[in-house]
This record gives structure tokens, C-alpha cells and sequence, in this order.
């Protein structure tokens, strides 16, 4: 079964510093792999997505991860935070069979100090 | 403009009391998902339908139930059997054969 770790559920970082969100999964099959950010109040919105190919993928508002099969990992990261980068984020694995599949990790809230 | 809406937004209940959770979609997707959030838990899926007049359950289906009438719409009850309600409750969408989800602003329910 696969399942899906977030390591550290509260990050901050300083304004213009980097932000890395780590993101490890156990799958037996290849993974599908995602990055979702809530703001409060919110629904989920996709950051990127990781299906085949690339394993350097870029999504918005500047963010990109590497999906790393040797190492099971799929760490997010922007070079410089900006103040509404602050949000929890959610690392997700689908392997087959549609979205119901699709598990998602504890979350990380991210907070960006001035 | 096509996307998910919920409502309400926020919503009240006394125990005991069975309550209604509206979802609907404007983006011709087959597959209409239920997850219920909890602070620190992520997101746990309840209910999620493939097609329409079928759906199946999650892994936390109990005090719940659905309907799947219409494509567009994904209806959740909240059953006072469920034990401990109070939470933010978010719908989803996909294509078929599609593991991006789009999801909804929400629902906050809180059982007083």
C-alpha cells in the first residue's frame, strides 16, 4: 500500500529565503506524485505534478520539485519565499485506478516571517 | 467560469440532527470525490463516485451517505450517527482516468 510522509509539519522561513518542503512516499508501483497548497478557508489548489518523464518539474508561483525514485522523494522548493507563500501544503501519491487512489500527507504549514 | 462550489460555507448543527452537505461541478468531470480534514491529519477520503447512480465508499465512510443523481452534483449527509462531525469537509473532481483533483472552497461544520 502506498503511503505518504511529510517530514515537519510546521516550516518558516525568512522573506526571500529558500523554502524546502520535504515529501517521502512508499509505493510498489510507479508513483503519480503531487503538491497541492490550502490557503485558510480554502480548497486545495495544484501546485505541479509529477506523472512520467521529467523529473525536474516546474509549477507556479514559482515552486518546482524533483522527483527522486532512488531516494523516494518528492521535495518541494522555491529559491525565495514571498509573504503569500505562507500556507500548508500537501504532498500527495496516486498509483492507478483514478483519483479515489490518491492519498494524501499530514500537511505542512509554512510560515514566512518579514 | 467552471469550477467546484460548495455550500454552505459554514454550517451549524445540534447533535443529533442529520445535515446536508451540497457539491456541485460545472466541469463536465465524471469522478466527484468527499474528504474530510482534520487539523493535522491531511485529507481522509469518505465517499467518491466514478459515474453517475454509483459510488463507493472511502476509508471513512461510516455516519455517512451520498447520492450521485446527476453528474454535476455530489451530495453529502452528515447521519447522527456520525460520532464526531465537526470538521471541514471538501469536495473534489476529476476526469476519468485523471489523478488531478480540483477541488472546492469547502464546507466548516460545527456540531454544538
Amino acid at each position: 500500500a502506498q503511503s505518504v510522509t511529510q517530514l515537519g509539519s510546521h516550516v518558516s522561513v525568512s522573506e526571500g529565503a529558500l523554502v524546502l518542503l520535504r515529501c517521502n512516499y512508499s509505493s510498489s508501483v510507479p508513483p503519480y506524485l503531487f503538491w497541492y497548497v490550502q490557503y485558510p478557508n480554502q480548497g486545495l489548489q495544484l501546485l505541479l505534478k509529477y506523472t512520467t518523464g521529467a523529473t525536474l518539474v516546474k509549477g507556479i508561483n514559482g515552486f518546482e520539485a524533483e522527483f527522486k525514485k532512488s531516494e523516494t522523494s518528492f521535495h518541494l522548493t522555491k529559491p525565495s519565499a514571498h509573504m503569500s507563500d505562507a500556507a500548508e501544503y500537501f504532498c500527495a501519491v496516486s498509483v492507478g485506478g483514478g483519483g479515489f487512489k490518491t492519498i494524501f500527507g499530514a500537511g505542512t504549514r509554512l510560515f514566512v516571517k518579514a | 467560469d467552471g469550477g467546484i462550489t460548495q455550500s454552505p460555507k459554514y454550517l451549524f448543527r445540534k447533535e443529533g440532527q442529520n445535515v446536508t452537505l451540497s457539491c456541485e461541478q460545472n466541469l463536465n468531470h465524471d469522478a466527484m470525490y468527499w474528504y474530510r480534514q482534520d487539523p493535522g491529519q491531511g485529507l481522509r477520503l469518505i465517499y467518491y463516485s466514478q459515474i453517475v447512480n454509483d459510488f463507493q465508499k472511502g476509508d471513512i465512510a461510516e455516519g455517512y451517505s451520498v447520492s450521485r443523481e446527476k453528474k454535476e452534483s455530489f451530495p453529502l449527509t452528515v447521519t447522527s450517527a456520525q460520532k464526531n462531525p465537526t470538521a471541514f469537509y471538501l469536495c473534489a473532481s476529476s476526469m476519468r482516468g485523471s489523478y488531478e483533483q480540483f477541488f472546492g472552497p469547502g464546507t466548516r461544520l460545527t456540531v454544538l
